[in-house]
Parts: C-alpha cells; sequence; structure tokens
C-alpha cells in the first residue's frame, strides 16, 4: 500500500526564515495535496498538485512534485509565527475508482520563533 | 457558509459505553468520508458515505464500528462498546460530488474520543 512519509518529523526555525518540508511515497498517483493542522484543530487544504504537474505556486507556499522520484517538497517562504502547525501530505490512489481515498503521512511540525 | 460541523469536540466515555460522532457537511456537499487520527500518526481514511449510501467502508474495523449518512441530518459514527485503543480524534470531511480528489478536501475540526 501506499504511504505517504513526511521529512523531517519536526522543523525549527526563526520567523522569516523558509522552511521546507519532504515527502515521499510509494505508488502512483492522481494528485498530491498538502494539509496543515494547527495544534487541536482540524486539517485545512493548502494546495494541490497534480501528478502531471511539477512545480505550483500559492502565496508564500511553493510546492514541487517529482514522480519519477514519488517526491513532493513544500517550501514555505518568509515564514511566520502563525505558521507554526503540523504540515502533512496526502496522496490518492489511481485505478480502482478509489481515488477518493487519501494516505496521509505522519507530518512535519514546524515551530516558528518570533 | 458554516464549513464542515463536527459535534461534539470532546467525548468522553467509559470502556464499554457508546460514542455517537455527528459530522454536517458543507452546504452542497453530498460526500462524507471519516479519518481518525491516532496519536502522533497521520489521519487514517476509514469509510465513505453519500446520502443513504455506504460507498467504501474499507478502513472501518469489522466490529463495532458504524457509519450512517441518511437523507436528513447529519452524517453519524457510531462505536460500540468502546475499548481504551478507540481513543483518536475523528475527523470528517466533505466534498461535491467527484471533485474532492480534484480539488481537495474540506475538513471539520474533529471529535477527540477519550475512553476511560
Amino acid at each position: 500500500s501506499q504511504q505517504g512519509e513526511e521529512d523531517p518529523q519536526a522543523l525549527s526555525i526563526q520567523e522569516g526564515e523558509n522552511a521546507t518540508m519532504n515527502c515521499s511515497y510509494k505508488t502512483s498517483i492522481n494528485n498530491l495535496q498538502w494539509y496543515r493542522q494547527n495544534s487541536g484543530r482540524g486539517l485545512v487544504h493548502l494546495i494541490l498538485i497534480r501528478s502531471n504537474e511539477r512545480e505550483k505556486h500559492s502565496g508564500r507556499l511553493r510546492v514541487t512534485l517529482d514522480t519519477s522520484k514519488k517526491s513532493s517538497s513544500l517550501l514555505i517562504t518568509a515564514s511566520r509565527a502563525a505558521d507554526t502547525a503540523s504540515y502533512f501530505c496526502a496522496t490518492d490512489a489511481t485505478g480502482g475508482g478509489s481515488n477518493y481515498k487519501l494516505t496521509f503521512g505522519k507530518g512535519t511540525l514546524l515551530t516558528v520563533n518570533p | 457558509n458554516a464549513g464542515v460541523m463536527q459535534n461534539p469536540r470532546h467525548l468522553v466515555r467509559r470502556r464499554g459505553q457508546e460514542a455517537r460522532l455527528r459530522c454536517s457537511p458543507m452546504k452542497g456537499h453530498s460526500h462524507v468520508y471519516w479519518y481518525r487520527q491516532l496519536p502522533e500518526e497521520g489521519l487514517k481514511f476509514m469509510v465513505y458515505l453519500q446520502k443513504e449510501n455506504i460507498i467504501d467502508e474499507s478502513g472501518m474495523p469489522k466490529e463495532r464500528f458504524s457509519a450512517e449518512f441518511p437523507k436528513e441530518g447529519p452524517s453519524i459514527l457510531r462505536i460500540q462498546q468502546v475499548v481504551r485503543g478507540d481513543s483518536a480524534a475523528y475527523f470528517c470531511a466533505s466534498s461535491p460530488p467527484g471533485l474532492g480528489a480534484n480539488y481537495g478536501y474540506t475538513f471539520g475540526s474533529g471529535t477527540r474520543l477519550t475512553v476511560v
């Protein structure tokens, strides 16, 4: 079964610095999504990148996807204390009609220090 | 638009009791998905429902767990005879028909179940 794995598990940076988180997965995908989860809260959808896309931007977020390496990265530029949260990548499955079923990694806990 | 509403936010049950978790999808969303998050883990898919239909329950434990999404009212995740291992955060997501996979899902804030 496919599995998203984020790296690093935890990341601590200073406000204003950039944060890069990586995600690897095992099987072919249609899309890869990134979500943010603030402590004790629900998940917020950040960005979706399709398997035929290599890079996508949204505000201070930049996502890359390398399907040959089965990996993705999330870059947050000019980080703010409010970016402190856990970040998860989620992949769907190709084939079998079950692309609604997301597989999440364990997440990267990002701490942005003021 | 109130988003995906889950209640209660926190639920404490003694071993052997029943837990009922509710999820009201976003307005216009007819598809509901339940996920479970154990401590220090990512979310795990449990079940996918449309109104009055269970589409995929492959992630649901075979016993004690059931889900429904009636024609009227919220989706309900029901756990009978809870055990300590059921302690987790349960999240509900919703999407319009066929669009979640291409545009992302909207998640609720979750219900944190604690079994004592």
